[in-house]
């Protein structure tokens, strides 16, 4: 299994950026990593996800490493709306089937 | 909406009580997917489907509980005989095909008595 490994808490400061880092070292070759956000009694929000290559959106960018043990979410400006736990996820195939594994993620505070 | 739609937003029930949940997915999506959160933990995979098939039933908790969907559409999440350790949310989310990015709705808040 894609397990991951993430900081349990995080600060920014408005306006600055936040790296909220991942770790992966178990997902396989093929499988994808995603970042999904929660804020507070809400369903997980999508961001973004990536196989090998960095990838941005308009929301945040995907930097990973090139032996694709760990990855970095990076939000260029937080804003006090982008507080919320972060979850980084290894997708995992299992017999042919697929399955995604949520860890703890990291509860992001973005402070005026 | 064109959310992913879930009901009841809220549960409360008997120990030993049945319960169904209802997720209304996102029209034209072929894989729905059912999570378990509980209180200040992250999110724990169930189930999923690919159109109305389950190819893998091995996250379910216990054989207490069941999930079906039909259409290809709406799904449902049955708890029989609920333990007081079922109180959770309980998360469904679709998307066009297997494991693109999810869309989640709000979830339903079970609490047992």
């Amino acid at each position: 299994d894609a397990k991951t490994t993430q900081p349990p808490s995080m600060d920014c400061a408005e306006g600055r950026a936040a790296n909220l880092p991942c770790n992966h070292s178990t997902i396989s070759g093929n499988e994808y990593v995603y970042w999904y956000r929660q804020i507070h009694s809400q369903g997980p929000q999508y961001i973004i996800h990536g196989l090998k290559n960095n990838e941005t959106n308009e929301m945040a960018s995907l930097i990973i490493t090139e032996d694709r043990k760990s990855s970095t979410l990076i939000l260029p400006h937080a804003t006090l709306r982008d507080t919320a736990v972060y979850y980084c996820i290894g997708e995992t195939t299992t017999s042919g089937t697929y399955k995604y594994i949520f860890g703890t993620g990291t509860r992001l505070k973005v402070l005026a | 909406g064109a959310g992913v739609s879930q009901s009841p937003s809220n549960k409360v029930t008997e120990k030993g009580k049945d319960v169904e949940l209802r997720c209304d997915p996102i029209s034209g999506h072929t894989a729905l997917y059912w999570y378990r959160q509980r209180l200040g933990q992250g999110l724990e995979f169930l189930i999923y489907f690919q159109g109305n098939s389950a190819p893998d039933k091995s996250g379910l908790p216990s054989d207490r509980f069941s999930a079906e969907r039909t259409g290809e559409s709406v799904s449902t999440l049955t708890i029989q005989r609920t333990q007081q350790e079922d109180s959770a949310v309980y998360l469904c989310a679709s998307s066009p095909l297997a494991f693109q990015p999810q869309h989640f709705g709000d979830g339903t808040r079970l609490s047992i008595l």
